[in-house]
């Protein structure tokens, strides 16, 4: 089945700086890559996702980078800020089959 | 249109019980899924329910059961509850056709 492989698992940088996670995964049919961000004690919550006939897609200080031939995506935040201190999660399905998630990535923006 | 609302939000029960856990998806959602979330293994998925019938199911034992109503309501149960059961356990709702997933707040479950 599919396996969604996600790195780091922790990242620290300094507000302004930019922050890279990175996944992989490992049935190439999957056609579906959303991310979430959960605050603590708070819901997941969508903050971007990307289809496989869409190699990049933007929104303001996020992005998201799709290598179908390798199979991995990312997420790029640029010029981070305190707010955006939580746990990003990746995942990966087939269609509207199920989404198996990446293990989080905690990520800290040290003002 | 309200979100996703699971009930109850925490609760304590004993190794040995059992426990029914509820969500209501969002008006119009039909398809239901639920997640265990464990600090250590992430976001696992438990199954998946549309129109009433399941359509997925994760690697979980069979204590693990769910059902879907005919108003999508959702309920899971989890019997002979052990020590490890214990998590934040996440409903999702879907619109069909559609990828995006809603999750709902959750319930905190601890097995004493």
């Amino acid at each position: 089945g599919e396996n969604v492989e996600q790195h780091p698992s922790t990242l620290s940088v300094q507000e302004g700086d930019s922050a890279v996670i990175k996944c992989t995964y490992s049935d190439s049919a999957s056609n579906y890559f959303p991310w979430y961000k959960q605050e603590l004690g708070k819901r997941p919550q969508l903050i971007i996702d990307i289809r496989s006939n869409v190699g990049e897609k933007k929104d303001q200080r996020i992005a998201v980078t799709l290598n179908k031939t390798a199979k991995h995506f990312s997420l790029h935040i640029t010029e981070t800020q305190p707010e955006d201190s939580a746990v990003y999660f990746c995942a990966a399905s087939i269609g509207t089959d199920k989404l198996i998630f990446g293990t989080g990535t905690r990520l800290q923006v040290f003002p | 249109k309200a979100g996703v609302t699971q009930t109850p939000r925490y609760l304590i029960k004993t190794r040995g019980q059992q426990v029914t856990l509820s969500c209501s998806p969002i008006s119009g959602h039909r398809s239901v899924s639920w997640y265990q979330q464990t600090p250590g293994q992430g976001l696992q998925f438990l199954f998946e329910y549309f129109s009433e019938t399941q359509r997925n199911k994760g690697n979980f034992p069979g204590r693990f059961s769910g059902r879907q109503f005919s108003n999508s309501r959702s309920e899971m149960n989890v019997s002979t509850l052990e020590l490890g059961d214990s998590a934040l356990y996440l409903c999702a709702s879907r619109e069909t056709p559609g990828n995006t997933i809603y999750f709902g707040e959750g319930s905190w479950l601890t097995v004493v």
